[in-house]
């Protein structure tokens, strides 16, 4: 089982539809980042987050500690929105700088 | 424009040829990390520096090497690559490690016959 899970591995929406993408995670973490990746490949930092939530724009990111679960949420979706959406953490302990990430959600906004 | 640049974006080689993947950033960022990307496994981290001569092993160091001589680059090297090292691969550096905001290189695809 890996350490981070992500749900769902595939999502198609409609255009302006409310979209919530799930992350689960088995270790003690100090942090937990949301990564974009664009359809040509690059990767972008959405969030990091260690607690509570934070928003950006139509963007919105949860994590609840003691459940040991993230949610990252998009308002109003847009086709734009369309790529991989991956969740990583960072853990406690020795390997405080290593990022355990989960194999990412793609997501397709149609028009 | 604050940047983390790779080169080259493409590779084709073949078997035991030696080749470097430059890493370059212009944000003065302490930490520097390497990952390799494959279907179904996701991002995996390769190697990590957390300084200049500072490098430390992630979850798949087998078959590369890295050096940091620099703050601003961080090379990765293949002495002998294997088929199995077909693969998309990242850079990516941050302020101080991976508490804050990690920043990404556009990546190399390489493949190895």
């Amino acid at each position: 089982k890996n350490e981070v899970e992500q749900s769902p591995q595939n999502l198609t929406a409609q255009e302006g539809e409310f979209i919530t993408i799930n992350c689960s995670y088995s270790v003690g973490i100090s942090a937990l980042h949301w990564l974009q990746q664009h359809p040509g490949g690059g990767i972008v930092s959405l969030f990091m987050l260690s607690s509570g939530k934070k928003k950006h724009g139509r963007l919105i990111a949860t994590i609840n500690i003691q459940e040991k679960h993230s949610s990252l949420h998009i308002t109003a979706s847009h086709p734009r929105d369309s790529a991989v959406y991956i969740c990583a953490v960072l853990g406690y302990g020795g390997a405080t700088n290593k990022l355990i990430f989960g194999t990412g959600t793609l997501l397709a906004v149609q028009p | 424009e604050a940047q983390v640049t790779q080169n080259p974006r493409y590779l084709i080689t073949v078997t035991g040829k030696k080749l470097t993947v430059t890493c370059s950033q212009n944000m003065n960022h302490e930490y520097m990390s390497w990952y390799r990307q494959d279907p179904g496994l996701g991002l995996r981290q390769i190697y990590y520096s957390m300084n200049v001569e500072v490098t430390d092993k992630g979850d798949v160091p087998e078959g590369y090497k890295v050096s940091r001589k620099e703050k601003r680059n961080f090379p990765l090297i293949l002495e002998s690559p294997s088929p199995n090292q077909t693969s998309l691969y990242f850079c990516a550096s941050s302020v101080t490690g991976g508490v804050v905001e990690q920043y990404f290189g556009p990546g190399t695809r390489l493949t190895v016959t």
